[in-house]
């Protein structure tokens, strides 16, 4: 079964501060890679994708970094604002077969900013 | 242009009772994919819809199906509720399958079984 692993559970940062939040993938059958912010009682919202040809990609103060070789890929905040205190999900799309365009997602960061 | 919008956003079922959750996609969008949120599980795929055929399907029993219209909307309906299906279900459209497409989530329709 095709699985995305993410780590922390929860981070703790001071407003200013770089908050990263790590994913890990077991299979190499994905070829897109997004990431989800979500606040309490909203639906999760794209914030930044990244496709595996493509080592980094930067949007504003949100940076992914892909290493295909180690099969894993992570967030970037720079500058951290409070307002940026949301769950945030990597998730890895299906490239082919009975899982084409299917997003496997992981478990969810937790980010705390504090002021 | 309008979100992704799903009806209802609140729901209380009995165990036993059968339910059916609306989402319509951004206009233009013709693909819909349903997706069960919950504390334990996290975010799990439920099954895709695309020109009103189902193009995937995640690992959930025959009790949860779906459907999607001509106009692209999609329901998808819970039978035999159990204790374990309360959960947040989320709709996500796209333009469609390929290699470009990205997932807009609904806010979801929080679902309560008792």
């Amino acid at each position: 079964q095709q699985q995305v692993k993410q780590s922390p559970q929860s981070l703790i940062v001071q407003k200013g501060g770089i908050s990263i939040i790590n994913c890990a993938y077991e299979n190499t059958a994905f070829d897109y890679f997004p990431w989800y912010q979500q606040f309490p009682g909203k639906g999760p919202a794209l914030l930044i994708a990244i496709r595996p040809d493509v080592s980094e990609k930067k949007e504003g103060r949100f940076t992914i970094s892909f290493n295909k070789s180690a099969k894993q890929f992570s967030l970037h905040i720079m500058d951290s604002q409070p307002g940026d205190s949301a769950t945030y999900f990597c998730a890895a799309r299906g490239a082919g077969g009975t899982s084409y365009g299917k997003l496997t997602f992981g478990q969810g960061t937790i980010l705390t900013v504090h002021p | 242009k309008a979100g992704v919008t799903q009806t209802p956003r609140y729901l209380i079922k009995t165990r036993g009772q059968q339910v059916t959750l609306s989402c319509s996609p951004i206009s233009g969008h013709r693909s819909v994919s349903w997706y069960q949120q919950t504390p334990g599980q996290g975010l799990q795929f439920l099954f895709e819809y695309f020109s009103e055929t189902q193009r995937n399907k995640g690992n959930f029993p025959g009790r949860f199906s779906g459907r999607q219209f001509s106009n692209s909307r999609s329901e998808m309906n819970v039978s035999t509720l159990e204790l374990g299906d309360s959960a947040l279900y989320l709709c996500a459209s796209s333009s469609g399958p390929g290699q470009s497409y990205e997932q807009y989530f609904g806010p979801g329709t929080r679902l309560t079984v008792t």
